[in-house]
């Protein structure tokens, strides 16, 4: 099985609350692990990947962070969100075949 | 940088209508190509992927050929149904850069109306 599992599926939060989305990946071990971002008339932006526990790239400096504390775990987190972290947060691996996303968190920052 | 273009929706067809979603890319060397959908609140499913030049991907009727000398990977249906509504993303991998990573670069995303 190549399932990755998100939660929440929906979130409203306000402005400078924290924030922690998780993703947890079913399937073989050590996979890579991406975290994107879907924002109204953005297309799908990449934030973070990683390719182990521990190991974690940015793509573009924002205030939110990431982090692998296991395996098939990887965590999306701000300390303060913004009006402008709203939208859909999807996280996928990549397999032989292409990448499988996860059912992705909608973000609602109020 | 590497970029994706796919032609701005929305795009609204009529049951039974042909398909055409364009998709251009620039890449320094041989990227695999990819269109995944996206049904309304769902996370991406890959539709169909390319990994060479002339390469064609076929899926659910969908089909998309990698051609190199136009650098573009179009997606196509002969008959389209109101279940395909959708929003559709064409993509590219950089797996070609070498490492253990292969990060997507995604078009716009073009969001399709199929009206009965």
């Amino acid at each position: 099985s190549q399932t990755i599992h998100q939660w929440p599926a929906t979130l409203v939060q306000p402005v400078g609350s924290p924030l922690s989305l998780e993703c947890t990946v079913e399937g073989t071990s050590n996979p890579n692990l991406y975290w994107y971002r879907q924002a109204a008339g953005r297309g799908l932006q990449l934030l973070f990947y990683s390719v182990g526990i521990g190991q974690i790239s940015s793509e573009v400096p924002q205030n939110l962070s990431a982090s692998r504390p296991q395996d098939r775990q990887f965590i999306l987190s701000s300390k303060k969100l913004l009006l402008s972290d709203s939208g859909f947060y999807l996280c996928a691996r990549d397999t032989y075949y292409g990448y499988t996303f996860g059912s992705g968190t909608r973000l609602t920052v109020v | 940088g590497d970029s994706v273009t796919q032609m701005e929706g929305p795009v609204t067809l009529s049951e039974e209508a042909f398909l055409t979603i364009n998709c251009t890319y620039t890449a320094t060397g041989y990227p695999s190509l990819f269109w995944y959908v996206q049904y309304p609140g769902e996370g991406l499913q890959l539709l169909l992927k390319a990994t060479k030049a002339d390469d064609k991907g076929s899926n659910k009727g969908f089909e998309a050929t990698y051609r190199k000398e136009t650098t573009s990977f179009h997606l196509e249906k002969g008959s389209v149904q109101v279940s395909d509504s959708a929003v559709y993303f064409c993509a590219l991998s950089d797996r070609y850069r070498g490492g253990s990573q292969g990060n997507l670069i995604f078009g716009k995303g073009t969001k399709l109306s199929v009206k009965p």
